[in-house]
């Protein structure tokens, strides 16, 4: 599976966008983009994929640039609860296994 | 979604002993279940992969004898760290497949809410 990379961390002011960048310049055309988010002491929670289309639903959008080489996890209006590590993760479709990188570890500020 | 219940939520043991501990999917059906480690401030790491019916899949440097993981039905995993000593203090978390979704669409985990081991 493509290796993907974060930035370490990030800050974000409560009630704005938080944008949360992640490259996949190896990405394959049958690998998907999957993000998962870990609050502190809990198991990870899925938040969104998409292979190729920007996505949507009630915790985020996913956009994905035309090359695949790069996304975007968009939270609209960031709450403090939203402060967790952000996992960018790309997976062939049928694979079962997820391995996660070091993520992005967004606090957001009051 | 899918609900993933891993029990116990923490448990405290005296170096020597063993630890079970439990993953069940609640409302689905998981023909295979991952189980994962996280040590503090480290990302998550992939221990093995259990598979309904069969003998598990263990990743490099993870020893089989020492981390027994039994999946006896297509809702329970069981991870059993035996003799455990206090550098298996660590966060475990499983996790658990979804059948595969329909044509076209790629599956999903989730996770449980992971159990948090202390050894003294």
């Amino acid at each position: 599976d493509a290796k993907t990379t974060q930035p370490p961390s990030m800050d974000c002011a409560e009630g704005r966008a938080a944008n949360l960048p992640c490259n996949h310049s190896t990405i394959s055309g049958n690998e998907y983009v999957y993000w998962y988010r870990q609050i502190h002491s809990q198991g990870p929670q899925y938040i969104i994929h998409g292979l190729k289309n920007n996505e949507t639903n009630e915790m985020a959008s996913l956009i994905i640039t035309e090359d695949r080489k790069s996304s975007t996890l968009i939270l609209p209006h960031a709450t403090l609860r939203d402060t967790a590590v952000y996992y960018c993760i790309v997976m062939t479709q049928g694979a079962q296994k997820l391995v996660f990188g070091q993520g992005t570890r967004l606090t957001i500020n009051p | 979604g899918a609900v993933v219940s891993q029990h116990p939520s923490w448990v405290i043991c005296k170096s020597g002993t063993s630890v079970k501990i439990e993953c069940r999917s609640l409302d689905f059906q998981a023909t295979t279940m991952f189980w994962y480690r996280q040590f503090p401030k480290q990302s998550l790491m992939l221990m093995a992969t259990s598979n309904e019916g069969s003998k598990a899949t263990y990743e490099q440097g993870v020893e089989k004898d020492k981390f027994l993981i039994n999946h006896a039905s297509l809702t329970l995993s069981t991870l059993t760290v035996t003799s455990a000593h206090p550098e298996d203090s660590s966060f475990y978390i499983c996790s658990a497949s979804v059948a595969r979704l329909a044509q076209g669409r790629s599956e999903k985990l989730f996770f449980g809410s992971g159990t948090q081991l202390s050894v003294l």
